[in-house]
């Protein structure tokens, strides 16, 4: 399976509040995961990144937190912010099999009322 | 340092003509994608590059052929475009093999 599934669609949260997005995989192949956050009309940017032999990844307001025996991580956004308002984006990278790639969820709409 | 460009923005294509999209980089980096990104479907790699002379084929290649001939750029062609070609296209540059660091603006392409 070179799935990245990703939940929720789209998700509502108030100012100050924390923002949760979820993503599953199935293949044991994949072995890096980056989050992206895209603002409309504008290509992804890379928010945070995490190797499976790391739990628990933290770059100011946003946390990556990975469970390599359930096939999950997730991105955790505190004290949200309307600017925070954008599409994130899991993804996975898969290794060998001669293509390399990484594999993207689709996405999450967060809208963070003020 | 101007990143990832792209060009153009934006274009209409009528079906059956061809086009290339243009991207170029000036980090030095080595790795270098394009992906196409429908509404709702997140981001499919369509071609890679690992450097200089060396592309690869992504999830949705049909349609599409790249060429590297230099560091910095990797132009996109479409021959024979069909409606469902129609997409947003992102090119994007890495320093890495295991994330994508770097997109350009993208190009809204729109076949009719």
């Amino acid at each position: 399976q070179q799935q990245v599934k990703q939940s929720p669609q789209s998700l509502i949260v108030q100012k100050g509040g924390i923002s949760i997005i979820n993503c599953a995989y199935e293949n044991t192949a994949f072995d890096y995961f980056p989050w992206y956050q895209q603002f409309p009309g504008k290509g992804p940017a890379l928010l945070i990144a995490i190797r499976p032999d790391v739990s628990e990844k933290k770059e100011g307001r946003f946390t990556i937190s990975f469970n390599k025996s359930a096939k999950q991580f997730s991105l955790h956004i505190m004290d949200s912010q309307p600017g925070d308002s954008a599409t994130y984006f899991c993804a996975a990278f898969l290794r060998g099999g001669g293509s390399e790639k990484l594999v993207f969820g689709k996405g999450t709409k967060l809208t963070v009322n003020p | 340092n101007a990143g990832v460009t792209q060009t153009p923005k934006f274009r209409i294509l009528k079906i059956g003509q061809s086009m290339t999209l243009q991207c170029t980089q000036d980090m030095n980096h080595n790795y270098m994608y394009w992906y196409r990104q429908d509404p709702g479907m997140g981001l499919k790699l369509i071609y890679y590059s690992v450097g200089a002379g060396i592309t690869d084929k992504g999830e949705v290649p049909n349609g599409y052929n790249v060429s590297r001939s230099t560091t910095e750029d990797f132009p996109l062609r479409l021959e024979l475009a069909a409606p469902s070609q129609t997409s947003v296209y992102f090119c994007a540059s890495s320093y890495s093999r295991w994330v994508t660091a770097f997109f350009g603006q993208g190009t809204r392409l729109t076949v009719v």
